[in-house]
């Protein structure tokens, strides 16, 4: 079975810090991992994915994220943080070979400040 | 325009009263999904269509139905609400192409039900 563990439910950094949100997966199956952002009163949009090419993989708005089969982790980064990066972030992991469910982490918080 | 939708998008609704969310999609996928989010637990799959014909459970189905009224169109019920089903839930739709679990999932805006 799939799971999606999130290290930390808030995480705050300074605008113009860099920004690391953790995701580590657990797959018996080669995963496809992905990062989806939820700004306040919408749905879930998607930041970039995973899909067993390249391990570093780069997304929208500056974000990139890099697989790391030893440590069974695909965590999100982005160099400096922009006010409007503040939102809710899920990752989530659908294994291959099966029918494309995803299974969510429960999501971290990111804040960013003046 | 949207490329999937959900109606209504807010809904205050009494305990034992039936009720219908509603979701459309025009991205022309033939895959979709209702999950319901509530605030530290992420969102969670209550059911799933991969064709008009074949629908499935998710994790969370008791309480809920669904009906694929059209490739397009995938409706969630609850028959009786109860107010642990106050969650905000969202639809979403997905491409079988490409080989199975590399699609990502196209979310739609999202339903908040409160159920008194």
């Amino acid at each position: 079975a799939q799971s999606v563990t999130q290290l930390g439910s808030h995480v705050s950094v300074s605008e113009g810090a860099l920004v690391l949100l953790r995701c580590n997966y657990s797959s018996s199956v080669p995963p496809y991992l992905f990062w989806y952002v939820q700004y306040p009163n919408q749905g879930l949009q998607l930041l970039l994915k995973y899909t067993s090419a390249a391990t570093l993989v780069k997304g929208i708005n500056g974000f990139e994220a890099e697989f790391k089969k030893s440590e069974t982790s695909f965590h999100l980064t982005k160099p400096s943080a922009h006010m409007s990066d503040a939102a809710e972030y899920f990752c989530a992991v659908s294994e291959t070979g099966t029918a494309s469910k995803l299974t969510f982490g429960t999501g971290t918080r990111l804040q960013v400040t003046l | 325009d949207a490329d999937v939708t959900q109606t209504p998008r807010n809904r205050i609704t009494k305990t034992g009263k039936r009720i219908m969310l509603e979701c459309s999609q025009t991205k022309g996928h033939d895959r979709m999904y209702w999950y319901r989010q509530d605030p530290g637990l992420g969102l969670r799959l209550i059911y799933y269509s991969f064709d008009v014909k074949d629908i499935n459970k998710g994790e969370i189905s008791d309480g809920y139905s669904v009906s694929r009224q059209a490739q397009a169109k995938f409706s969630l019920s609850l028959e009786s609400a109860i107010p642990n089903q106050t969650a905000l839930y969202f639809c979403a739709t997905s491409d079988s192409g490409g080989g199975r679990g590399r699609n990502e999932q196209f979310f739609g805006p999202g339903t908040r039900l409160t159920v008194l």
